[in-house]
């Protein structure tokens, strides 16, 4: 249980393009989603929450006009990279929260994704 | 000072070594600890979370955190080439839903 998929797992852009990433959770529902952005030998750099039903909040330096979230329903987020420049290569990894989970521990827990590698050209 | 430091290694020990990995923190508001395993090119698993100061163990491995130095650590007995992976602490803070804080992962590479 508690699996996340991530599609494509890669893709190779022209610069100037926009790239669309979804995030689905499989066998559960999830109000809450997390975008992550990893760089080689860095850590997972949180990017932005996503709430079903609601805007994403963002966090600090992060553009919400060139990177857009839409989290449509409980088992689908989207991460839009507008149009992409080299810069914007990076390794994109999403987790998301189970609803249906209960206890101490659980409302912490995220199933990660397998991310997805975007190179921009 | 960065929130949560890790050191990214690599650190190579051979088959059946027992392997510490650490992070220290600044951030005395984390309640939740967690580490994580990934592979190459892979999203990140979770492997062990403990909440406050303590040990947990699960099988080969085992989480201690030490609050007061704001220092958590992770064991792995008899390591094996298949714990070859990056090992990422991640902390969250003492409310649920709370967002994680990254360590940069250390990278264990495990020789046969």
């Amino acid at each position: 249980g508690a699996v996340v998929s991530q599609h494509p797992s890669w893709v190779i852009c022209k610069s100037g393009t926009s790239v669309k990433i979804e995030c689905r959770s499989l066998d559960f529902q999830a109000t809450t989603m997390f975008w992550y952005r990893q760089f080689p030998k860095q850590s997972l750099m949180l990017m932005a929450t996503s709430n079903e039903g609601s805007k994403a909040t963002y966090e600090q330096g992060v553009e919400k006009d060139k990177f857009l979230i839409n989290h449509a329903s409980l088992t689908l987020s989207t991460l839009t990279v507008t149009s992409a420049h080299p810069e914007d290569s990076s390794f994109y990894i999403c987790s998301a929260r189970d609803d249906g989970t209960s206890g101490f521990y659980s409302y912490n827990e995220q199933f990660f994704g397998p991310g997805t590698r975007l190179t921009v050209l | 000072q960065k929130e949560v430091e890790q050191d990214p290694g690599p650190l190579s020990v051979p088959e059946g070594a027992i392997v510490s990995l650490n992070c220290t923190y600044s951030n005395s508001a984390f309640q939740y600890f967690m580490w994580y395993r990934q592979y190459s090119r892979k999203g990140p698993e979770l492997l062990m979370y403990t909440y406050s100061s303590g040990n947990k163990e699960d099988g080969r491995f085992t989480a201690q955190v030490d609050k007061s130095s704001k220092y958590i650590s992770l064991f792995i007995r008899d390591s094996q080439p298949s714990d070859s992976a990056t090992y990422l602490c991640a902390m969250s803070g003492g409310s649920g839903y709370s967002t994680l804080t990254f360590g940069k992962g250390t990278m264990l590479l495990v020789s046969p």
